[in-house]
Protein backbone atom coordinates (compact mmCIF):
# COMPACT_ATOMS: atom_id res chain seq x y z
CA UNK A 1 0.00 0.00 0.00
CA UNK A 2 1.61 3.63 -1.21
CA UNK A 3 2.01 5.71 1.71
CA UNK A 4 1.25 9.08 1.57
CA UNK A 5 3.56 11.70 -1.05
CA UNK A 6 4.25 14.88 -1.09
CA UNK A 7 5.66 16.95 -3.78
CA UNK A 8 8.21 18.56 -4.48
CA UNK A 9 10.79 17.34 -1.50
CA UNK A 10 12.63 20.47 -1.86
CA UNK A 11 11.61 24.05 -2.84
CA UNK A 12 13.40 27.33 -2.93
CA UNK A 13 11.42 30.41 -3.45
CA UNK A 14 12.33 34.10 -3.16
CA UNK A 15 10.76 36.67 -0.35
CA UNK A 16 7.20 37.48 -1.75
CA UNK A 17 6.40 34.19 -4.46
CA UNK A 18 3.90 31.97 -4.48
CA UNK A 19 4.56 28.50 -3.33
CA UNK A 20 2.55 25.96 -4.14
CA UNK A 21 2.99 22.06 -2.59
CA UNK A 22 1.11 18.82 -2.99
CA UNK A 23 -0.37 16.08 -1.75
CA UNK A 24 -1.72 12.19 -2.06
CA UNK A 25 -3.40 10.42 0.66
CA UNK A 26 -3.33 6.54 1.48
CA UNK A 27 -5.73 5.05 -0.54
CA UNK A 28 -9.09 5.13 0.87
CA UNK A 29 -8.66 7.91 3.41
CA UNK A 30 -10.45 10.92 2.88
CA UNK A 31 -9.49 13.40 5.54
CA UNK A 32 -6.21 15.77 4.97
CA UNK A 33 -4.33 17.86 6.96
CA UNK A 34 -1.20 20.31 6.76
CA UNK A 35 1.22 21.10 9.39
CA UNK A 36 4.11 23.37 9.58
CA UNK A 37 7.54 22.27 11.24
CA UNK A 38 9.71 25.02 11.52
CA UNK A 39 13.19 24.72 12.74
CA UNK A 40 12.78 23.58 16.72
CA UNK A 41 9.45 24.08 16.82
CA UNK A 42 6.62 21.78 17.46
CA UNK A 43 4.42 21.25 14.19
CA UNK A 44 1.95 23.32 14.40
CA UNK A 45 -1.43 22.48 12.66
CA UNK A 46 -2.42 24.90 9.17
CA UNK A 47 -5.47 23.06 7.62
CA UNK A 48 -7.90 20.19 7.73
CA UNK A 49 -9.75 19.15 4.35
CA UNK A 50 -12.57 16.46 4.28
CA UNK A 51 -14.64 15.31 1.44
CA UNK A 52 -13.44 18.28 -0.74
CA UNK A 53 -14.36 21.12 2.07
CA UNK A 54 -12.11 23.09 4.23
CA UNK A 55 -13.53 21.53 7.71
CA UNK A 56 -10.91 23.49 10.40
CA UNK A 57 -7.77 25.62 9.61
CA UNK A 58 -5.15 26.76 12.43
CA UNK A 59 -3.73 29.90 13.46
CA UNK A 60 -2.01 31.10 10.53
CA UNK A 61 -2.57 33.99 8.01
CA UNK A 62 -4.89 33.96 4.86
CA UNK A 63 -2.15 33.71 2.69
CA UNK A 64 -2.38 29.90 3.50
CA UNK A 65 -4.26 28.60 1.70
CA UNK A 66 -5.64 24.76 0.08
CA UNK A 67 -7.86 22.74 -2.11
CA UNK A 68 -8.57 19.10 -2.19
CA UNK A 69 -9.65 17.93 -5.31
CA UNK A 70 -12.42 15.02 -5.65
CA UNK A 71 -9.73 12.62 -5.88
CA UNK A 72 -8.89 13.66 -2.20
CA UNK A 73 -5.23 14.93 -2.74
CA UNK A 74 -4.80 18.38 -1.81
CA UNK A 75 -2.63 21.18 -2.16
CA UNK A 76 -1.44 24.21 -0.19
CA UNK A 77 -0.71 27.24 -1.35
CA UNK A 78 1.39 30.04 0.33
CA UNK A 79 0.99 33.55 -0.92
CA UNK A 80 3.32 36.65 -0.51
CA UNK A 81 6.34 33.99 0.76
CA UNK A 82 7.83 35.63 4.06
CA UNK A 83 11.50 34.46 5.52
CA UNK A 84 10.03 32.82 8.63
CA UNK A 85 7.60 30.88 6.13
CA UNK A 86 11.13 28.30 5.81
CA UNK A 87 10.07 25.52 7.07
CA UNK A 88 9.02 21.41 6.57
CA UNK A 89 5.43 21.25 5.47
CA UNK A 90 3.86 18.11 6.28
CA UNK A 91 0.73 16.46 4.79
CA UNK A 92 -1.11 13.66 6.83
CA UNK A 93 -3.72 11.53 6.29
CA UNK A 94 -6.65 9.23 7.98
CA UNK A 95 -9.77 7.60 7.02
CA UNK A 96 -12.90 9.62 8.04
CA UNK A 97 -11.91 11.65 11.03
CA UNK A 98 -12.83 10.34 14.39
CA UNK A 99 -11.19 11.25 17.61
CA UNK A 100 -8.72 8.06 18.31
CA UNK A 101 -7.54 7.25 14.46
CA UNK A 102 -3.85 7.11 13.36
CA UNK A 103 -2.77 9.59 11.04
CA UNK A 104 0.01 8.82 8.13
CA UNK A 105 2.43 11.59 7.55
CA UNK A 106 4.21 11.74 4.44
CA UNK A 107 8.18 12.70 4.24
CA UNK A 108 7.29 16.63 3.90
CA UNK A 109 8.50 19.54 1.56
CA UNK A 110 11.18 21.84 2.35
CA UNK A 111 10.29 25.38 1.68
CA UNK A 112 13.44 27.32 1.53
CA UNK A 113 12.64 31.00 1.48
CA UNK A 114 15.40 33.36 0.40
CA UNK B 1 -2.75 27.68 27.94
CA UNK B 2 -2.74 24.27 26.00
CA UNK B 3 0.51 22.64 25.74
CA UNK B 4 3.18 20.26 25.80
CA UNK B 5 6.39 19.69 27.09
CA UNK B 6 9.06 17.11 26.99
CA UNK B 7 12.15 16.15 28.16
CA UNK B 8 15.17 16.20 27.91
CA UNK B 9 15.44 17.51 24.73
CA UNK B 10 17.97 15.64 23.57
CA UNK B 11 19.63 12.31 24.53
CA UNK B 12 22.37 9.90 23.49
CA UNK B 13 22.69 6.70 24.82
CA UNK B 14 24.97 3.44 23.98
CA UNK B 15 23.49 0.64 21.83
CA UNK B 16 21.83 -1.89 24.22
CA UNK B 17 20.90 0.37 26.44
CA UNK B 18 17.79 1.57 28.20
CA UNK B 19 16.37 4.91 28.54
CA UNK B 20 12.86 7.00 29.31
CA UNK B 21 11.37 10.06 27.97
CA UNK B 22 8.79 12.31 29.64
CA UNK B 23 5.84 14.51 28.33
CA UNK B 24 3.83 17.06 30.49
CA UNK B 25 0.87 18.56 29.17
CA UNK B 26 -1.56 20.78 30.45
CA UNK B 27 -4.04 20.03 27.76
CA UNK B 28 -7.63 20.57 28.44
CA UNK B 29 -10.30 18.77 27.45
CA UNK B 30 -8.13 15.57 27.10
CA UNK B 31 -9.29 12.79 24.36
CA UNK B 32 -5.87 10.87 23.58
CA UNK B 33 -1.84 11.28 23.75
CA UNK B 34 0.21 9.66 20.84
CA UNK B 35 3.67 9.17 20.34
CA UNK B 36 5.45 9.42 17.21
CA UNK B 37 8.75 8.62 16.07
CA UNK B 38 10.55 11.21 12.97
CA UNK B 39 13.75 9.97 11.65
CA UNK B 40 15.58 12.87 10.12
CA UNK B 41 14.02 14.60 7.00
CA UNK B 42 11.06 11.68 6.85
CA UNK B 43 7.38 12.29 8.46
CA UNK B 44 6.40 11.37 11.87
CA UNK B 45 5.18 7.76 12.11
CA UNK B 46 2.78 6.41 15.04
CA UNK B 47 3.94 4.25 18.13
CA UNK B 48 1.46 4.34 20.53
CA UNK B 49 -2.03 5.78 21.22
CA UNK B 50 -3.67 6.30 24.41
CA UNK B 51 -6.83 7.32 25.49
CA UNK B 52 -7.93 8.43 29.23
CA UNK B 53 -8.23 4.81 30.81
CA UNK B 54 -5.34 3.26 29.25
CA UNK B 55 -2.48 3.63 31.54
CA UNK B 56 0.07 1.57 29.52
CA UNK B 57 0.83 0.51 26.07
CA UNK B 58 3.26 -1.59 24.37
CA UNK B 59 4.53 -1.45 20.47
CA UNK B 60 7.26 -3.78 20.70
CA UNK B 61 10.59 -2.17 22.34
CA UNK B 62 8.61 0.75 22.59
CA UNK B 63 6.31 0.95 25.99
CA UNK B 64 4.44 4.12 27.11
CA UNK B 65 2.41 4.79 30.11
CA UNK B 66 0.24 7.38 30.82
CA UNK B 67 -1.16 9.48 34.52
CA UNK B 68 -3.98 11.37 33.36
CA UNK B 69 -4.21 12.88 37.17
CA UNK B 70 -0.60 14.10 36.87
CA UNK B 71 -1.01 14.61 33.14
CA UNK B 72 2.25 12.78 32.71
CA UNK B 73 3.73 10.00 30.12
CA UNK B 74 6.65 8.28 29.71
CA UNK B 75 7.84 6.40 26.30
CA UNK B 76 10.42 3.63 27.77
CA UNK B 77 12.85 2.22 24.81
CA UNK B 78 14.48 -1.48 25.60
CA UNK B 79 17.41 -2.46 24.20
CA UNK B 80 18.19 0.06 22.08
CA UNK B 81 19.25 -0.12 18.33
CA UNK B 82 21.18 2.47 16.18
CA UNK B 83 17.85 2.41 14.27
CA UNK B 84 16.15 4.08 17.76
CA UNK B 85 18.20 7.56 16.55
CA UNK B 86 15.63 9.72 15.87
CA UNK B 87 13.03 12.57 17.57
CA UNK B 88 10.33 11.43 19.44
CA UNK B 89 7.02 13.44 19.34
CA UNK B 90 4.46 13.39 22.17
CA UNK B 91 1.16 14.84 20.94
CA UNK B 92 -1.83 15.40 22.97
CA UNK B 93 -5.17 15.22 20.98
CA UNK B 94 -8.24 17.74 22.35
CA UNK B 95 -11.52 16.26 22.96
CA UNK B 96 -13.82 19.20 20.53
CA UNK B 97 -15.50 16.60 18.40
CA UNK B 98 -12.74 14.56 17.64
CA UNK B 99 -11.30 16.40 15.25
CA UNK B 100 -7.22 15.89 14.59
CA UNK B 101 -7.00 19.44 13.83
CA UNK B 102 -6.57 19.89 17.60
CA UNK B 103 -3.73 17.83 18.24
CA UNK B 104 -1.31 19.90 20.33
CA UNK B 105 2.38 18.58 19.92
CA UNK B 106 5.31 18.61 21.56
CA UNK B 107 8.62 19.83 20.35
CA UNK B 108 10.41 16.17 20.61
CA UNK B 109 12.81 14.41 22.50
CA UNK B 110 16.05 14.30 19.46
CA UNK B 111 17.46 10.54 20.38
CA UNK B 112 20.89 9.49 19.44
CA UNK B 113 21.78 5.91 19.83
CA UNK B 114 25.86 5.28 19.83
CA UNK B 115 27.42 1.74 18.91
Amino acid sequence: EAGVTQSPTHLIKTRGQQATLRCSPISGHTSVYWYQQALGLGLQFLLWYDEGEERNRGNFPPRFSGRQFPNYSSELNVNALELEDSALYLCASSHRDTRNEKLFFGSGTQLSVL
Amino acid sequence: KNQVEQSPQSLIILEGKNCTLQCNYTVSPFSNLRWYKQDTGRGPVSLTIMTFSENTKSNGRYTATLDADTKQSSLHITASQLSDSASYICVVSQNYGGSQGNLIFGKGTKLSVKP
